[in-house]
């Protein structure tokens, strides 16, 4: 809700710019990511997943960039709009298990 | 329109009291959780549901409880026996059951101790 953000890793930048926001997982054996965006007092939206038959997954406006060599993903948002302002986080899934395990998240805060 | 639905958005709740959140879903779902989180930190799993009738508690499931009767409902009872109760509870569903899905999120309830 309003406080999910509390202490949160923040990156913060002017609107236009273009946004990365970065996920270590701890699972060699995870399979499935997936990148989430919540609002301030909503629940998590879906921006989008990967396989880690992929190392890079275009969308609208988004990118996903997956490295199982450092066990490292990555979120790029491109031209930064003020409607982007939230909590970014990370899910990973596998290694048998078909239940996410979440990242804390990222508070992006686009400045107009 | 389908989504998952939460109700209420906000639940205040007296020491001693059990409450009850609501999670329906239309998205024909076989599977439903539910989550807490608290600010700063990652969700943490309370109780999932694979199919009706059938439930496994997760990380934090102590002072909880749930019920599976139908496939669209799948409501978390906190009761007095978690002494920490104050979150944001999330539920999700996904489609397939023991598969790599995508989970949904409800728009959340947001728990207060009076």
């Amino acid at each position: 809700g309003e406080s999910v953000g509390l202490h949160l890793p923040t990156l913060s930048v002017q609107e236009g710019d273009n946004s990365i926001i970065n996920c270590a997982y701890s699972n060699s054996a995870s399979d499935y990511f997936i990148w989430y965006k919540q609002e301030s007092g909503k629940g998590p939206q879906f921006i989008i997943d990967i396989r880690s038959n992929m190392d890079k997954r275009q969308g609208q406006r988004v990118t996903v960039l997956l490295n199982k060599t450092v066990k490292h993903l990555s979120l790029q948002i491109a031209a930064t709009q003020p409607g982007d302002s939230a909590v970014y986080f990370c899910a990973e899934m596998g290694g048998g298990s078909y239940i996410p395990t979440f990242g804390r998240g990222t508070s992006l805060i686009v400045h107009p | 329109d389908g989504g998952i639905t939460q109700s209420p958005k906000y639940l205040f709740r007296k020491e001693g009291q059990n409450v009850t959140l609501s999670c329906e879903q239309n998205l024909n779902h076989d599977a439903m959780y539910w989550y807490r989180q608290d600010p700063g930190q990652g969700l943490r799993l309370i109780y999932y549901s694979q199919i009706v009738n059938d439930f496994q508690k997760g990380d934090i499931a102590e002072g909880y409880s749930v019920s599976r009767e139908k496939k669209e409902s799948f409501p978390l009872t906190v009761t007095s026996a978690q002494k920490n109760p104050t979150a944001f509870y999330l539920c999700a569903s996904s489609a397939v059951t023991g598969t790599q899905e995508t989970q949904y999120f409800g728009p959340g309830t947001r728990l207060l101790v009076l």
